[in-house]
């Protein structure tokens, strides 16, 4: 099936460095969302990107999605111990069922306080 | 409060035995969906339903069952068939079922074989 491939698996820092996940697909995707899911929590929406090249921010956090909508990075500059946790990307393939999110296998930062 | 409600928490399966999963939405929300959770596997889609009384196989739907008979309850049984059933399951639900739409989480629920 189509799959959405995250790297890294692991990532992790110290307090203060930035930290970058990457997503990518072989087909053009529709829209992607990113999620942040807490240890021994549930995923939480983060946001979403619709647009060939868009850049959203959101405070420390900068999303891009790329300009052939087959890629998408998540950049976290000056990470803090809150931002501990799994992010997940899911993308909707183009020419999919329109009802589908193909979710990545996540990035699991740790940060050193 | 607004949201999703899973139970329970933690849930074991003997051999052979049939379990149900409860998800319970109260943000009027048409689609519900059931993933699977393993580590370092990320979510995987079992089931989801667009509205009431209709659902649709997900990648791995092979030994679960659903029912949508209610806009609000969307419950999952992990059947004697599927094998390797340990897993943290997650429902989740969103507005419509058109994949731009934010997916809203439960706290999932933690099955284990005894």
């Amino acid at each position: 099936g189509q799959q959405v491939m995250q790297i890294p698996q692991y990532q992790h820092v110290q307090e203060g460095e930035d930290f970058t996940t990457y997503c990518n697909s072989s087909t053009t995707l529709s829209n992607i969302q990113w999620y942040k899911q807490r240890p021994g929590g549930h995923p939480v929406f983060l946001i979403q990107l619709v647009k060939s090249g868009e850049v959203k921010k959101q405070k420390r956090l900068t999303f891009q999605f790329g300009e052939a909508k087959k890629n998408s990075s998540l950049h976290i500059t000056a990470t803090q111990t809150t931002d501990v946790g799994t992010y997940f990307c899911a993308g909707e393939h183009s020419g999919g069922s329109n009802y589908k999110l193909t979710f990545g296998k996540g990035t699991l930062l740790t940060v050193n306080p | 409060d607004g949201g999703i409600t899973q139970s329970p928490k933690y849930l074991f399966r003997k051999e052979g035995q049939n379990v149900t999963l409860s998800c319970e939405q109260n943000l009027n929300h048409d689609a519900m969906y059931w993933y699977r959770q393993d580590p370092g596997q990320g979510l995987r889609l079992i089931y989801y339903s667009q509205i009431v009384n209709d659902f649709q196989k997900g990648d791995i739907a092979e030994g679960y069952s659903v029912s949508r008979e209610k806009k609000e309850s969307f419950p999952l049984t992990v059947t004697s068939a599927q094998k390797n059933p340990t897993a943290f399951y997650l429902c989740a639900s969103s507005r419509t079922g058109l994949s731009n739409q934010p997916q809203h989480f439960g706290d999932g629920t933690r099955l284990s074989i005894l």
